[in-house]
């Protein structure tokens, strides 16, 4: 069975770093495209990066490019997103999304407030 | 970036058939797109019902099926249930960055 873990959200103040990792099972990891996404409390959801099996290839939607980066650690099955410059707009819920076909984890809640 | 769009909201009676459709804002939407829909109901977290325009999953209701028509992915409920009601969004790749649309409410009344 395919499961997707979210982990590492909280409570941050405006400027400051967080690190989202998310722990994947049931599948092969390294054979997939994973994507970050994420949905503001009332409003729809937003795809936010992605990254290729290997790492090689990473893209970003415009709104957090040089401020998140996407990786992943394909020997511990695992998915992170750092998060720089956190910004009040930043708050939301962020899923962990498996591409190809899409499996979700149930997420995990970041707030940037001071 | 690419702007998708879909019907902010529609309604459907039980029993009865709906379309919902997702647009791209660079030309007609392929199956190069990769459209996948999803279905998320309040408090929950998106389950994926279509991947690759038109490959359903193992808990995908047979009642929907996904399309391209007239440019656009599509979504077609057919037989509307109840427990349909939900918000529906599409994503759209390109060229290895990916976009959702807005999302559409979709009243089964």
């Amino acid at each position: 069975e395919v499961q997707l873990v979210e982990s590492g959200g909280g409570l941050v103040q405006p400027g400051e770093s967080l690190r989202l990792s998310c722990a994947a099972s049931g599948f092969t990891f390294s054979n997939y495209w994973m994507s970050w996404v994420r949905q503001a409390p009332g409003k729809g959801l937003e795809w936010v990066a992605n990254i290729k099996q290997d790492g090689s290839e990473t893209y970003y939607v415009d709104s957090v490019k040089g401020r998140f980066s996407i990786s992943r650690d394909n020997a511990k099955n695992s998915l992170f997103l750092q998060m720089t410059s956190l910004r009040a707009d930043d708050t939301a819920v962020y899923y962990c999304l498996r591409d190809y076909q899409g499996y979700w984890g149930q997420g995990t809640l970041v707030t940037v407030s001071s | 970036q690419a702007v998708v769009t879909q019907e902010p909201s529609l309604t459907v009676s039980p029993g009865g058939t709906v379309t919902l459709t997702c647009g791209s804002s660079t030309g007609a939407v392929t199956s190069g797109h990769w459209p996948y829909w999803f279905q998320q109901k309040p408090g929950q977290a998106p389950r994926t019902l279509i991947y690759d325009t038109s490959n359903k999953l193992s808990w995908t209701p047979a009642r929907f099926s996904g399309s391209l028509l007239g440019g656009k992915a599509a979504l077609t409920l057919s037989g509307a249930q109840p427990e349909d009601e939900a918000e529906y969004y599409c994503l759209l790749n390109y060229s290895g960055a990916r976009v959702f649309g807005g999302g559409t409410k979709l009243t089964v009344l």
